[in-house]
């Protein structure tokens, strides 16, 4: 019930190309879908969010898909870049505080951008 | 200039030692997390802590303790009681515990066991 499923493990693209992550929750209470980005050796930063009001959230070249029915989710980076190589996490929480607010990761996306 | 500072950023640990890892915030946040990151394994959540004199237990709380005496800071004491200690350890804070609040990370300290 509370596992985020995070595929695939790694991903290699081309410059220039479409790098897509998919997600899947069982928890149909979550509420709240995030992206983190990790460059090695730092920590996670928050890349971009949705809520289940919107199937579709865009930030520059980073969009999130969500699909409550299939309860999943993803993630795409248009126009890749080396720069972008990175790994994502992808996470699930409820919208609430508190505890019951903890975010539950997926197991992580290493991405490699190739020029 | 706000953030989250970790250290050391490497630590090498001999078997059966405690070990203590620090986690200072200057952003003036209620809560802060302690998560361990294993290669393929994502973020899993140690020990968090909503305010100051309170915290609880994560997911793998085994074999871990901490203390949060300040608002600023959730130091971390690996026990010897840790089965398998050698990981990269991230401190998080955000504003208030959960939900839509962005949690902010440390750059991680990464702990070895010779």
């Amino acid at each position: 019930q509370q596992q985020v499923k995070q595929s695939p493990q790694s991903l290699i693209v081309q410059k220039g190309g479409i790098s897509i992550i998919n997600c899947a929750y069982e928890n149909t209470a979550f509420d709240y879908f995030p992206w983190y980005q990790q460059f090695p050796g730092k920590g996670p930063a928050l890349l971009i969010a949705i809520r289940p009001d919107v199937s579709e959230k865009k930030e520059g070249r980073f969009t999130i898909s969500f699909n409550k029915s299939a309860k999943q989710f993803s993630l795409h980076i248009m126009d890749s870049q080396p720069g972008d190589s990175a790994t994502y996490f992808c996470a699930a929480s409820l919208a609430i505080g508190g505890s019951q607010g903890n975010l539950i990761f997926g197991k992580g996306t290493k991405l490699s951008v190739k020029p | 200039d706000g953030g989250i500072t970790q250290s050391p950023k490497y630590l090498f640990r001999k078997e059966g030692q405690n070990v203590t890892l620090s986690c200072e915030q200057n952003l003036n946040h209620d809560a802060m997390y302690w998560y361990r990151q294993d290669p393929g394994q994502g973020l899993r959540l140690i020990y968090y802590s909503q305010i100051v004199n309170d915290f609880q237990k994560g997911d793998i709380a085994e074999g871990y303790s901490v203390s949060r005496e300040k608002k600023e800071s959730f130091p971390l004491t690996v026990t010897s009681a840790q089965k398998n200690p050698t990981a990269f350890y991230l401190c998080a804070s955000s504003m208030i515990a959960g939900g839509l609040n962005e949690q902010f990370f440390g750059p991680g300290t990464r702990l070895t066991v010779l």
